[in-house]
């Protein structure tokens, strides 16, 4: 097992443009976490799955974004309509469910220009 | 709620120097709390957790944090920086009595080590 794997690593975009991000878990895992991480600051929590549900979202998350986890395996977050504030790194979590212990990727890095 | 507060944002050490990483948390039930580096463009590793039982927690490179309820605590501590322990520290505490275990995430401590 490699891991929590995303992709892509990077991503430029231009404002206004939509963007999707993939995250890959760890086999078996069935929780699965993004979050968000500005320059600076730690990373904010945005949203988890069990399996192919979404059992919450954070407030942070606004009508733009979108996460999907549809087979209860790898999940994608999209971004519509991409401002500049949502430069950041997204990173990609994953854990059993019976224990604490979250697994990270290496994040997506987002710049909007 | 859960929250926590990393004390001072960058730390500089020497090497061989002790590392001292401060931690307090908020809770309004029993945590669970963690230690996560970060290196350069990286994700986040685990150092160190903390459950339940013994509240001094060894984790891996060294490194050890002691659970204190009494200070509402967490402090990371290493005897003897090394050059490779230079990198961003992060705290952070989940609810232990909840089901998600999600984390709340402090504003993260770099860690600088002098030769």
């Amino acid at each position: 097992d490699t891991g929590v794997s995303q992709d892509p690593r990077h991503k430029i975009t231009k404002r206004g443009q939509n963007v999707t991000f993939r995250c890959d878990p760890i086999s078996e895992h069935n929780r699965l976490y993004w979050y968000r991480q500005t320059l600076g600051q730690g990373p904010e929590f945005l949203t988890y799955f069990q399996n192919e549900a979404q059992l919450e979202k954070s407030r942070l998350l606004s009508d733009r974004f979108s996460a999907e986890r549809p087979k209860g395996s790898f999940s994608t977050l999209e971004i519509q309509r991409t401002e500049q504030g949502d430069s950041a790194m997204y990173l990609c979590a994953s854990s059993l469910e019976q224990y604490t212990e979250a697994f990270f990727g290496q994040g997506t890095r987002l710049t909007v220009v | 709620a859960q929250s926590v507060t990393q004390l001072g944002s960058h730390v500089s050490v020497s090497e061989g120097a002790l590392v001292l990483l401060r931690c307090n948390y908020s809770s309004s039930v029993p945590p669970y709390l963690f230690w996560y580096v970060q290196y350069p463009n990286q994700g986040l590793q685990l150092l160190l957790k903390y459950t339940t039982g013994a509240t001094l927690v060894k984790g891996i490179n060294g490194f050890e944090a002691e659970f204190k309820k009494s200070e509402t605590s967490f402090h990371l501590t290493k005897p003897s920086a090394h050059m490779s322990d230079a990198a961003e520290y992060f705290c952070a505490v989940s609810a232990r009595d909840s089901n998600d275990y999600k984390l709340s995430f402090g504003a993260g401590t770099t860690v600088t080590v002098r030769a």
